[in-house]
């Protein structure tokens, strides 16, 4: 069984600061992919960024980055320059696909507002 | 390309009615998956379709709940006899066919309210 975890249940920036969420979690397997969500209050999940275990560099997308560390676990959410619309619950999560399933498991969110 | 779409959106029901949530995928996806939000949580799985095929139930209540995914027309997500704990957002989320780590696209929700 799979499980994430995100210990940081709310986080705080200032606008055009720098901010880092943490999330680790758990699997037996060796392939699997990761992933953060963006939930903002209209509640619609929008990928913020993805990563492929078997990839030791970290993915980015922009102002977005991760803290890819495989070993210990751990994938964790950098966001640059934060911006007002950054403001949102942001949900890692983990695809094991080795069953054939594509189901995703999600930690239970950290909640991100951002100061102007 | 519209998105994945649900509804309805927001769906009142009381106490042993029952539920029925509809999902369409985007163009071209033929992989369907059900996820349930209670407040406060994250999102938990409750089972992965493609057409015509359940291919995945793990994550479903034994009874009440059953999905479905037909040649033609919307996913399904039917609550039978529901109670107060079937209150929560119910996401449903679209894939291409047969690739992992393939990005997940998720619809609205609906907001399930019982009575």
């Amino acid at each position: 069984a799979q499980t994430v975890t995100q210990s940081q249940p709310e986080m705080s920036v200032q606008e055009a600061e720098t901010v880092t969420l943490s999330c680790t979690y758990d699997t037996s397997e060796s392939d699997y992919y990761l992933f953060w969500y963006k939930q903002p209050p209209s509640r619609q999940m929008i990928l913020v960024i993805r990563q492929e275990a078997y990839k030791q560099q970290n993915a980015t997308e922009n102002r977005f980055s991760v803290n890819f560390q495989k070993a210990a676990k751990s994938f964790s959410l950098k966001i640059s320059d934060s911006q007002l619309g950054d403001a949102a619950m942001y949900f890692c999560a983990l695809e094991y696909s080795g069953a054939g399933s594509y189901q995703l498991t999600f930690g239970k969110g950290t909640k991100l507002s951002v100061i102007p | 390309n519209a998105g994945v779409m649900q509804n309805p959106r927001h769906l009142v029901r009381r106490r042993g009615q029952e539920a029925r949530l509809r999902c369409s995928p985007m163009k071209g996806h033929s992989h369907v998956y059900w996820y349930r939000q209670l407040p406060e949580e994250g999102l938990k799985f409750m089972v992965y379709l493609q057409k015509e095929n359940i291919i995945d139930e793990s994550g479903m209540p034994k009874e009440r709940f059953s999905a479905e995914f037909p040649k033609e027309g919307p996913s399904i997500l039917r609550i039978q006899q529901v109670v107060r704990g079937d209150s929560a957002a119910y996401f449903c989320a679209s894939s291409p066919p047969g690739k992992a780590g393939a990005e997940q696209f998720f619809g609205p929700g609906t907001r399930l309210t019982v009575l």
